[in-house]
């Protein structure tokens, strides 16, 4: 079974509609991230969360929202999907490590979302 | 600011040929660097990092990289391409710069001729 899942895979919505994509981990690991990823653009990071109590923005958070609901759980929300809100969004966790290090990153295998 | 460049869109070589996938960055503090692989409809996979120590690292599948803290780059190699190397690498850097960061670059597209 796959460490990082993802659902759904992939999801058509339409502009205005609410949309909640969901991960799960059964890695053990601490720290979980959300990303989007556009051609030419690389993986941008969304929201983070080191723990259960911790979450972060990221690079470009507006528009999104997230909830760790357990150590294993993170789910990203639109709460109004846009057009340009179409891409391929990436779960990843990541293993704590030593103080103020960071350690590689395991990824889910994406969902793929279309707002019209 | 902190950034990620990945001056080659495409890389091409032909099998059995060496390979170089070039990465240079900027950051503050001490970076940790990665190199991921992405397979068509897969999501990313992790080669390798340089965190500290050795400037040569070794990591998955025969690919190797070089810290150049002068040159600020940290290119990925690989003595001997295969055909089944062909996807989508990129090079990420991590940092505390007041705050987590981490930043991909573009990615290159690897094509390796048989």
């Amino acid at each position: 079974d796959a460490d990082v899942t993802q659902t759904p895979r992939n999801r058509i919505t339409k502009t205005g509609k609410r949309i909640m994509l969901e991960c799960s981990q059964t890695k053990g690991h601490d720290r979980m991230y959300w990303y989007r990823q556009d051609p030419g653009l690389g993986l941008r990071l969304i929201y983070y969360s080191f723990d259960v109590k911790d979450i972060n923005k990221g690079e470009i958070s507006d528009g999104y929202s997230v909830s760790r609901q357990a150590q294993a759980k993170f789910s990203l929300s639109l709460e109004s999907a846009i057009p340009n809100q179409t891409a391929l969004y990436f779960c990843a966790t990541s293993d704590t490590g030593l103080a103020g290090t960071y350690n590689e990153q395991f990824f889910g295998p994406g969902t793929r979302l279309t707002v019209l | 600011a902190q950034s990620v460049a990945q001056p080659e869109d495409q890389v091409n070589v032909a099998e059995g040929n060496p390979l170089t996938v070039k990465c240079t960055y900027s950051v503050s503090g001490n970076p940790y660097l990665f190199w991921y692989v992405q397979y068509p409809n897969r999501g990313l996979q992790f080669l390798l990092k340089y965190i500290t120590g050795d400037n040569l690292v070794k990591g998955s599948y025969g690919f190797e990289a070089e810290f150049n803290k002068s040159q600020t780059s940290f290119h990925l190699k690989k003595p001997s391409a295969l055909v089944s190397d062909s996807a989508l690498y990129f090079c990420a850097v991590s940092a505390n710069t007041g705050g987590f960061k981490t930043i991909f670059g573009a990615g290159t597209r690897l094509f390796v001729k048989a």
